[in-house]
Order: structure tokens, then C-alpha cells, then sequence
């Protein structure tokens, strides 16, 4: 199993691009989060989803942030425009159930310039 | 709302020598603690729930709810044990929404 799958793994881009980050749960999980990792903030959840429906956006930071999980296999992270001060790494989890380990994937760092 | 802190930024300590790393956290609920550990080049990952009261690698980590700390603790360091380490709380009973804290880096010197 390769686990939770990130991609990219590195993103570069220009102030005003619109971004999306992937993410693919292990399978049989029926929870994903998405979080965002800064030196200033630390580790933050930003949305989390059960059985594909989001459950709680309250860290999203702003309307430029949006999140999709269409399927039990993929989800999105939409940033549009993006800034510079959304660099940061982006991770995500997956788990079989509520209050389960989460099981986090390798990360996306994204840097804006 | 819920907080964690972790004081240290980074702990270094001499192979062999007792690690502690400390967390204290505040929330209005019943809490859940867990501690996630991150090694080098590796994914974020579970090292131990303080409902399972059990050691791994080592580690151990008790909730005292009346000083509100979880610290994680090892008597004898090993060096494969410098990592990334952050303390992590949740509702009790099967809460999702994890709150995280700073991290300590913890560095094991021959």
C-alpha cells in the first residue's frame, strides 16, 4: 500500500495563478483532511470530510481556498488567486473512522512568488 | 477553544541520557492526547494515544489532567529517536479535528 498520495510534491508558481493540490486516501478510509504546515502557524487543519462530504472548513482561510472530494478516491485543494503568504506546506490525511489515527501523506510544498 | 504548547522548539540530548518533552494543553472538553512523531525523509505518524497506555520505542506519555500535561517521556535516549515530535489533542469520544502543537525537534547526540 503506498499510502495517502500527494501531488505534486513541489509546486512553484506566480502571484495570481490558480493552484490545485491532489490528494488520494488510502483506500477503505472514510475521513480526509487537509492542513497546512507554516513556520508562523505550525501545523493548521483547514477542512476535513466524511464519506465525502465536507464536515468542518472553519480553518479554510479565505474564500480563495476551496476543497472538493468528488469520490471516496481523490480530493482537491483549490487555491484561486493565489499569494505569496499561501506558501507553506500542504498536507493531507486520510483515516478509517472517526477519531482513528490519521495517516498522513507526504506533503506539497507550494511556494508563491 | 482548544490549545497545545510545546515550550521547547528544540530538545538536544546525549545518547542515553532521560528525554522528556513536554506539552500542556487547555480545552474546555474531555480531552484526547496523542503524541505524532515525524523522522527524517519520513511521513507524519502516530507514535502513541494516551488511551492505550502502552510504550512504544520506548516512549511513554501519561495525561494529568490536573496540571493539564502530556508530556512524552524515554528513560535512555537512542540516537534513531531524533525526530520531530508534536503533541496533538482532540475531543474524547471520537473527535476528528485535530489541534496540533509547535513541535519539539529533538536531536540525539553520540
Amino acid at each position: 500500500d503506498a499510502g495517502v498520495i500527494q501531488s505534486p510534491r513541489h509546486e512553484v508558481t506566480e502571484m495570481g495563478q490558480e493552484v490545485t493540490l491532489r490528494c488520494k486516501p488510502i483506500s477503505g478510509h472514510n475521513s480526509l483532511f487537509w492542513y497546512r504546515q507554516t513556520m508562523m502557524r505550525g501545523l493548521e487543519l483547514l477542512i476535513y470530510f466524511n464519506n465525502n462530504v465536507p464536515i468542518d472548513d472553519s480553518g479554510m482561510p479565505e474564500d480563495r481556498f476551496s476543497a472538493k472530494m468528488p469520490n471516496a478516491s481523490f480530493s482537491t485543494l483549490k487555491i484561486q488567486p493565489s499569494e505569496p503568504r499561501d506558501s507553506a506546506v500542504y498536507f493531507c490525511a486520510s483515516s478509517p473512522g472517526t477519531g482513528s489515527e490519521q495517516y498522513f501523506g507526504p506533503g506539497t510544498r507550494l511556494t508563491v512568488t | 477553544a482548544q490549545r497545545v504548547t510545546q515550550p521547547e522548539k528544540l530538545l538536544s540530548v546525549f545518547k542515553g541520557a532521560p528525554v522528556e518533552l513536554k506539552c500542556n494543553y487547555s480545552y474546555s472538553g474531555s480531552p484526547e492526547l496523542f503524541w505524532y512523531v515525524q523522522y527524517s525523509r519520513q511521513r507524519l505518524q502516530l507514535l502513541l494515544r494516551h488511551i492505550s497506555r502502552e510504550s512504544i520505542k520506548g516512549f511513554t506519555a501519561d495525561l494529568n489532567k490536573g496540571e493539564t500535561s502530556f508530556h512524552l517521556k524515554k528513560p535512555f535516549a537512542q540516537e534513531e529517536d531524533s525526530a520531530m515530535y508534536y503533541c496533538v489533542l482532540t475531543q474524547a469520544g471520537g473527535g476528528n479535528k485535530l489541534t496540533f502543537g509547535t513541535g519539539t525537534q529533538l536531536k540525539v547526540e553520540l
